[in-house]
């Protein structure tokens, strides 16, 4: 079972739409959770942090979900200029030290 | 700033060559670290440095080596190429470890490597 998990999608929406994704991770002592976003053939871009009590910023959404053990990210009023893959993020110890695990990614494309 | 920056951006390999990878940032930035990023499998590190002269393995570091010889410059070095290494590999930098989110990490614009 893969440390981070995410639905691969593709997620098809119509502009003006409300999305929510789901990462689920396996490791309980994880303390740090990301969403990161990623154009296409582009390097990853740090979205947004997700804190315990949830945290938004403008038209995002992020929430942690301890007892479950997943992170979701919600996108209202959809712009094309969302379309994107979104990556989670989780620290998990790998090795000596806890690092970034990422999912495999959940991709977007908003539809005119 | 250019930030994270990443050479070649394309390369092309037989099975058996090697190359070495190229990554700077000009940000004096403590953590650097390598990816790759394969169909379906996400990121994964290859290795990381905390600092100069100091390296650790990530969660694939087989058939690659890195070196930190200055805060600026972070190679990693493909010793004998295989198809298996066909991949995206992403250079990121930041003040400390991202994990502990107290810090952004940056990627470079990627190298996309294919190994025949």
């Amino acid at each position: 079972r893969k440390e981070v998990e995410q639905d691969p999608g593709p997620f098809n929406v119509p502009e003006g739409a409300t999305v929510a994704f789901n990462c689920t991770y396996s490791n309980s002592a994880s303390q740090s959770f990301f969403w990161y976003r990623q154009d296409c053939r582009k390097e990853p871009k740090l979205l947004m942090s997700v804190y315990s009590s949830g945290n938004e910023d403008g038209r995002f959404t992020a929430q942690l979900n301890r007892a479950s053990q997943y992170i979701s990210l919600l996108i209202r009023d959809s712009k094309l200029s969302d379309s994107a893959t979104y990556l989670c993020a989780v620290n998990i110890r790998t090795g000596s030290a806890r690092q970034l695990t990422f999912g495999s990614g959940t991709q977007l494309t908003v539809l005119p | 700033n250019a930030g994270v920056t990443q050479t070649p951006k394309f390369q092309v390999l037989k099975t058996g060559q090697s190359m070495t990878l190229q990554c700077a940032q000009d940000m004096n930035h403590e953590y650097m670290s390598w990816y790759r990023q394969d169909p379906g499998m996400g990121l994964r590190l290859i290795h990381y440095s905390v600092g100069a002269g100091i390296t650790d393995q990530g969660e694939v570091p087989n058939g690659y080596n890195v070196s930190r010889s200055t805060t600026e410059d972070f190679p990693l070095r493909l010793l004998s190429a295989a198809p298996s290494q066909t991949s995206v590999y992403f250079c990121a930098s930041s003040y400390s470890n991202p994990s502990g989110g107290r810090d952004t990490q940056y990627f470079g614009p990627g190298t996309r490597l294919t190994v025949l």
